[in-house]
């Protein structure tokens, strides 16, 4: 069965103190990991696509990575704005579209 | 470009009651997802529709859940009769391609009394 968890499930950071967030997977036949960011009351916001092991991305102060079996979204001196719920998420195997498995996330709290 | 539209934001009902969701995916996107978190879970996939057709509703949890979307626009959900169980986060999504991005929705919150 296609599985994706997370870890830590909640960080606590002091504005410019950098870390990374895990996302490991269990799915054969990977068609692209998922990053989105979710705010309070809103729903996910597309961050990064990754499609093979070794690819990176980056967008302001966070870059994703991909191993064969995990994926890091590292934040570099991060600020309050990027406080926020991280979710990574895979495609259902065997389908076609973004039917997406998706791990329970990452409360990330950037105090300044 | 107006994002993704769900109607309402909230919505309360006692158990045994009917509820209608609605989804105004982003303006010539083919493909309108439905997802939702219950309480303390994932978020959880439900049903698949490309234009007016049902591709995938492998997740959706019984049959007292019926998504429709007539003429390839707008989808309904409609829960029929809501348990408290449904209670939760439903979130829809849209994209123009298969392999692309999804763009959600704000979602609508569900409580079930």
């Amino acid at each position: 069965e296609d599985q994706v968890t997370q870890s830590p499930e909640a960080l606590r950071l002091q504005e410019g103190e950098s870390s990374s967030l895990n996302c490991s997977y269990t799915v054969s036949g990977l068609r692209g990991l998922f990053w989105y960011r979710q705010d309070p009351g809103k729903g996910p916001e597309f961050l990064f696509t990754l499609y093979s092991a070794g690819e990176e991305k980056e967008k302001e102060r966070l870059k994703a990575t991909l191993t064969k079996k995990e994926s890091f979204l590292h934040i570099t001196a991060p600020k309050p704005e990027d406080s926020a719920t991280y979710l990574c998420a895979v495609p259902l195997r065997d389908n076609y579209g973004q039917n997406f498995v998706f791990g329970p996330g990452t409360r990330l709290s950037v105090l300044p | 470009e107006a994002g993704v539209t769900q109607f309402p934001s909230h919505s309360v009902i006692e158990k045994g009651q009917t509820v209608t969701l609605r989804c105004d995916p982003i303006s010539g996107h083919d493909n309108l997802y439905w997802y939702r978190r219950v309480m303390g879970k994932e978020i959880k996939f439900l049903l698949h529709f490309v234009k007016e057709s049902k591709q995938d509703e492998s997740g959706m949890p019984n049959n007292r859940f019926l998504a429709e979307r007539t003429g390839g626009t707008y989808s309904t959900l409609k829960v029929q009769p809501a348990e408290l169980e449904d209670s939760g986060v439903y979130f829809c999504a849209s994209s123009q391609d298969l392999s692309e991005k999804l763009f959600f929705g704000s979602g609508t919150q569900l409580s079930v009394l």
